[in-house]
């Protein structure tokens, strides 16, 4: 049973567009909801996380907005460019431990 | 610079092998973990340690094997009763405690059978 729901698998943006990206939970005990950003052959790095008393946390072009009621919340690049280009991961945790479940990734190709 | 480090980079194993996935971290974080990513799927959890001396097996652990002697070291031993261990394979580790962190990863290891 897959606890994060993550879509679409792939997505194809033109440089300067909007990227978005969106996971879906069940667990209503999930507390912590970060975003993991891949590149081929290496380790995810985290990009933006964000905790469910907030509806929506910026950083720079990047922003998650985080629907409580829905569980549901997602990733958007703005003003994506090319060296976005890259997996990107949601995932979602509970309590104090990092125990993380993930989505099953997104594929991120902005064009030039 | 601290970081974790994951060694060998990249890893082939005859059928019937074990082979044993290198995890070092000098974050001083009393958590870690493995994660197994195969192609167009997430990260599943293989093992997470939250203390020396302690695991516990995660949502895939069948075939896998590890140890938390020391702080900084989190080996994983891939056994032959692992029968599709073609993988890449990534530890990470975050502090422990009442509030969810970040976790860092390592650079992983790919491990194909041969």
């Amino acid at each position: 049973q897959q606890q994060v729901k993550q879509s679409p698998q792939s997505l194809i943006v033109q440089k300067g567009g909007i990227s978005i990206i969106n996971c879906a939970y069940e667990n209503t005990a999930f507390d912590y909801f970060p975003w993991y950003q891949q590149f081929p052959g290496k380790g995810p790095a985290l990009l933006i996380a964000i905790r469910p008393d907030v509806s929506e946390k910026k950083e720079g072009r990047f922003t998650i907005s985080f629907n409580k009621s829905a569980k549901q919340f997602s990733l958007h690049i703005m003003d994506s460019q090319p060296g976005d280009s890259a997996t990107y991961f949601c995932a979602a945790s509970k309590g104090g431990f990092n125990k993380f479940y993930f989505g099953s990734g997104t594929k991120l190709n902005v064009k030039p | 610079d601290g970081g974790i480090t994951q060694s060998p980079k990249y890893l082939f194993r005859k059928e019937g092998q074990n082979v044993t996935l290198s995890c070092e971290q000098n974050l001083n974080h009393d958590a870690m973990y493995w994660y197994r990513q195969d192609p167009g799927q997430g990260l599943r959890l293989i093992y997470y340690s939250q203390i020396v001396n302690d695991f516990q097996k995660g949502d895939i652990a069948e075939g896998y094997s590890v140890s938390r002697e020391k702080k900084e070291s989190f080996p994983l031993t891939v056994t032959s009763a692992q029968k599709n261990p073609t993988a890449f394979y990534l530890c990470a580790s975050s502090m422990a405690g009442t509030v969810n962190t970040e976790a860092f990863f390592g650079q992983g290891t790919r491990l194909t059978v041969v």
